[in-house]
């Protein structure tokens, strides 16, 4: 059973980073393919970008380049998102998910964090 | 780069048929999803690629895709349904993800 915990929730102020974790237990870390989805309060969804471990490198989408750093430590497999020069509409709960196939890029996502309220805030 | 239109809400009786349509370019050649999120929870797959029903998820749902349009039908609707749902899609030409705006569906 395939298990995702975040880290617990933040608080910063405009301009600053956030870093939240995502450890995963079960299945295959190195091949799984993690994403990271962002919800507004009372908003829809939306795909932050993503991490394989195996290969180096993330991908993101084009709103969050040059903002957004996905990363994944094979030790102790755990994923993590780190958005720089936070701006009061960046509040939202991200959330971590994993593809249900492994290495598969277009798969839906079998596993889902449980969310991390990022607050920000002066 | 795609959007994904879904209607904003739907509403349905106990024991009726729910259908919430997601429309976007060529649906009918990509990996559609569909989600399933309940207030203050995470979301949870209902429908992978189209029509593929993941196990622990009622019979009662079923996916279908034609052309530009994907549907997501919920026969013999109960409460217990009532949710938002998004549908989810790969873009294999800019390699992302997009996901519908969502449906609020709600049960009379």
């Amino acid at each position: 059973q395939v298990q995702l915990v975040q880290s617990g929730a933040e608080v910063q102020k405009p301009g600053s980073s956030v870093k939240v974790s995502c450890a995963a237990s079960g299945g295959t870390f190195n091949n799984s393919v993690f994403h990271w989805v962002r919800q507004a309060p009372g908003q829809g969804l939306e795909w932050v970008g993503r991490v394989i471990p195996v290969f180096e490198g993330a991908k993101y989408a084009q709103k969050f380049r040059g903002r957004v750093t996905i990363s994944a430590d094979k030790f102790t497999a755990t994923i993590y998102m780190e958005l720089s020069n936070l701006k009061l509409e960046d509040t939202a709960v991200y959330y971590c998910a994993r593809s249900r196939s492994p290495m598969s890029t277009s798969d839906g996502f079998g596993t889902w964090g449980q969310g991390t309220l990022v607050t920000v805030s002066s | 780069s795609s959007v994904l239109t879904q209607p904003p809400s739907v509403s349905v009786a106990p024991g009726k048929t729910a259908t919430i349509t997601c429309g976007g370019d060529n649906l009918g050649v990509k990996a559609v999803h569909w989600n399933q999120q309940k207030p203050g929870q995470a979301p949870v797959v209902v429908i992978y690629y189209g029509s593929d029903r993941p196990s622990g998820i009622p019979e009662r749902f079923s996916g279908s895709i034609s052309g530009n349009m994907a549907t997501l039908t919920i026969s013999r609707v109960e409460a217990g349904d009532e949710a938002d749902y998004y549908c989810q899609v790969w873009d294999s030409g800019d390699d992302h993800v997009l996901f519908g705006g969502g449906t609020k569906l709600t049960v009379l």
